[in-house]
């Protein structure tokens, strides 16, 4: 059974659309993240939930954000795609003192 | 402002030898540090965890030491194999919070047959 789990895996698009990733655990986990990693590969993190409730809001555009229907879920809206969202995105979910990260998905903007 | 670097972008080692990371930080005041295998098209995972009141913390071929006073860490892998070779990430945890983690960027190790 997969712990974190990402759709799409592979998600191309254009400019100016709107789009959605979703990220689902069933690790029982009360915290999850988004990760945000660019082309030099530096991993930085967007927000984290816990219980459903966001508890860190990095500096992102507005144009991204993070819902939560259940602690099990994470899913992230992205508005407006700019040529400069184009990275790998990472869901996470954590245990104290571990994270867990899913497969990632890869998002280009065309 | 704070700072994670992990000195080498890539580390090119004979298989066999031992492969030595190095993770440094400043205005940081770690609880803990962890350090994370990221292979190709995949998301990274956990390997370690050493608190700040331990100097070294190992598994199976792993080790991790952890120095506060020169805020540096060392990941080293001994008698490395080809399977060995991916990315691997330090992260400090920041204290404030949940468990929210800052990474470095990461030293790509190659063990070459």
């Amino acid at each position: 059974d997969t712990a974190v789990s990402q759709t799409p895996k592979y998600l191309v698009t254009q400019m100016g659309n709107d789009k959605s990733i979703k990220c689902e655990q069933n690790l029982g986990h009360d915290t999850m993240y988004w990760y945000k990693q660019d082309s030099k590969k530096f991993l930085k993190i967007m927000f984290s939930y816990n219980n459903k409730e966001l508890i860190i809001n990095e500096t992102v555009p507005n144009r991204f954000s993070p819902k939560s229907p259940d602690k099990a879920h994470l899913n992230l809206h992205i508005n407006s795609l700019e040529l400069g969202d184009s990275a790998v995105y990472f869901c996470a979910s954590s245990a104290p003192e571990t994270q867990y990260f899913g497969p990632g998905t890869r998002l280009l903007v065309l | 402002s704070q700072k994670i670097e992990q000195n080498s972008e890539a580390l090119n080692i004979q298989e066999g030898k031992t492969a030595t990371l190095t993770c440094n930080y400043t205005n940081y005041s770690p609880a803990y540090l962890q350090w994370y295998r990221q292979d190709p098209g995949r998301g990274p995972v956990f390997l370690l965890l050493i608190r700040e009141n331990e100097k070294e913390k190992r598994k199976e071929r792993l080790k991790v030491t952890f120095d506060t006073t020169l805020k540096q860490s060392l990941f080293h892998i001994t008698a490395s194999q080809p399977a060995d070779s991916a990315t691997y990430l330090c992260a400090l945890h920041s204290g404030a919070g949940s468990y929210q983690l800052t990474f470095g960027k990461g030293t790509k190790l190659s063990v070459i047959p």
